[in-house]
């Protein structure tokens, strides 16, 4: 157990409204990445982080946002949700590889 | 190995045999690999890791082997039990923090 959780753990929301995951961290990692997952297309990176106010782009970037503002804490936004954005969300911590929490599953109607 | 259009390859075996879930792998420049496993409703979960001045790593019932001459990655599961079907996941590094992964295969094992 990496200790990561992720809140909240289901949502349902409407086309065009703002959404927020967030993912927290009790064991000081560095390292804090957001990823999607969708059928046929497996884990795909859509922001990391690499300290406090470090972040970086991911391969799907296009629609969210991220923002670190603690180590422990690492927020995915979704500015004006998109039905393409229907998905289930992992965060992770970077520890000698990959360690993943719970997951988000998100539903844009 | 990777899966095509919409559907995970399968692979069904006998309780009590050993399992190969297969993983091509994209980048002759990755050098370090992951497999992991993914239940139902849950993340994935780390199983074993090899890096490339490596070709075989032993584990608990898990062995991983890296073929870097055709870029091939393999997990065999000695005597597959009923907690081990799941969703197989293989995952490459390439000198940066970020993991790059593969849509996985679902095992399923037969009682």
């Amino acid at each position: 157990d990496a200790g990561i959780t992720q809140s909240p753990r289901h949502k349902v929301t409407e086309t065009g409204t703002p959404v927020t995951l967030r993912c927290h961290q009790t064991e000081n990692h560095r390292y804090m990445y957001w990823y999607r997952q969708d059928p046929g297309h497996g884990l795909r990176l859509i922001h990391y982080s690499y300290g406090v106010k470090d972040t970086d782009k991911g391969e799907v970037s296009d629609g969210y946002s991220v923002s670190r503002s603690k180590t422990e804490d690492f927020l995915l936004t979704l500015e004006s949700a998109t039905s393409s954005q229907t998905s289930v969300y992992f965060c992770a911590i970077s520890e000698e590889g990959l360690y993943f929490g719970p997951g988000t599953r998100l539903t844009v109607t | 190995g990777e899966s095509v259009g919409l559907h995970l390859p399968t692979l069904s075996v006998q309780e009590g045999d050993n399992s190969i879930i297969n993983c091509a792998y994209s980048n002759s420049a990755s050098d370090y690999f992951i497999w992991y496993k993914q239940e139902s409703g849950k993340g994935p979960q780390f199983i074993i890791d090899i890096r490339s001045n490596m070709d075989k790593r032993q584990g608990q019932r898990v062995t991983v082997l890296l073929n870097k001459t055709v870029k091939h990655l393999s997990l065999q599961i000695a005597a597959t039990q009923p907690g081990d079907s799941a969703v197989y996941l293989c995952a490459e590094n390439f000198g940066n923090e970020k993991l790059t992964f593969g849509t996985g295969t679902r095992l399923t094992i037969i009682p």
